[in-house]
């Protein structure tokens, strides 16, 4: 079986500083990991994913995300904030076999203070 | 390209009443979802087809709910009879195939009230 936990359903940051949300996971077979995130009244968009080429990923809108399998952590970051970043986050992670849906994480409400 | 399509964006009913929700998939995807998104959670998967073939429905339940994907393209996912704690945000995606990691991509949502 396969959870991911995120540590924090809101967080607030100034804008210019630093975004960091963490995400956890467990799985019993070398996952694929993926953050999402959801504007208000719009669907998911992939952020990055993970499927086990580079450990650090870079994905869009200046994003990044570390895998680092000792930790079972794959934390988002982004140098520097900006006000257009405020939305709620989805770390995920599926097994990649054939039954390959995704098993998502509660989310972060990420807010971004002028 | 044109994305994952999904109607009605909104619906309310009824406890007791049935509802249907339709999704049409980005074009030569293989591999289509079902997820539900209750309201402060992250999307919960239903149900996922490979072609027109279910290869994981362990989360549907299926006494209420059921879905189909004639002729590997459209799907349509039913809930009969609704319940209260089915008020949530019905999402539909699509990937290229399943097994590597690969993206899917979700449509807009409908949500669903029940009353």
């Amino acid at each position: 079986a396969q959870s991911v936990t995120q540590l924090g359903s809101h967080v607030s940051v100034s804008e210019g500083a630093l975004v960091l949300l963490r995400c956890n996971y467990s799985s019993s077979v070398p996952p694929y990991l993926f953050w999402y995130v959801q504007y208000p009244n719009q669907g998911l968009q992939l952020l990055l994913k993970y499927t086990s080429a580079a450990t650090l990923v870079k994905g869009i809108n200046g994003f990044e995300a570390e895998f680092k399998k000792s930790e079972t952590s794959f934390h988002l970051t982004k140098p520097s904030a900006h006000m257009s970043d405020a939305a709620e986050y989805f770390c995920a992670v599926s097994s990649g076999g054939g039954a390959d849906g995704l098993t998502f994480g509660k989310g972060t409400h990420l807010i971004i203070q002028p | 390209e044109a994305g994952v399509a999904q109607s009605p964006r909104y619906k309310i009913i009824e406890k007791r009443q049935s509802v249907a929700f339709w999704c049409n998939p980005i074009s030569g995807h293989a591999t289509l979802y079902w997820y539900q998104q209750i309201l402060g959670q992250g999307p919960k998967l239903l149900i996922q087809f490979q072609n027109n073939g279910v290869v994981d429905d362990s989360q549907l339940p299926k006494d209420r709910f059921s879905a189909e994907r004639l002729k590997g393209v459209d799907s349509t996912l039913k809930i009969q009879p609704a319940k209260l704690e089915d008020s949530a945000v019905y999402l539909c995606a699509s990937s290229l195939a399943s097994g590597s990691g690969g993206e899917q991509f979700f449509g807009p949502g409908t949500r669903l009230t029940v009353l």
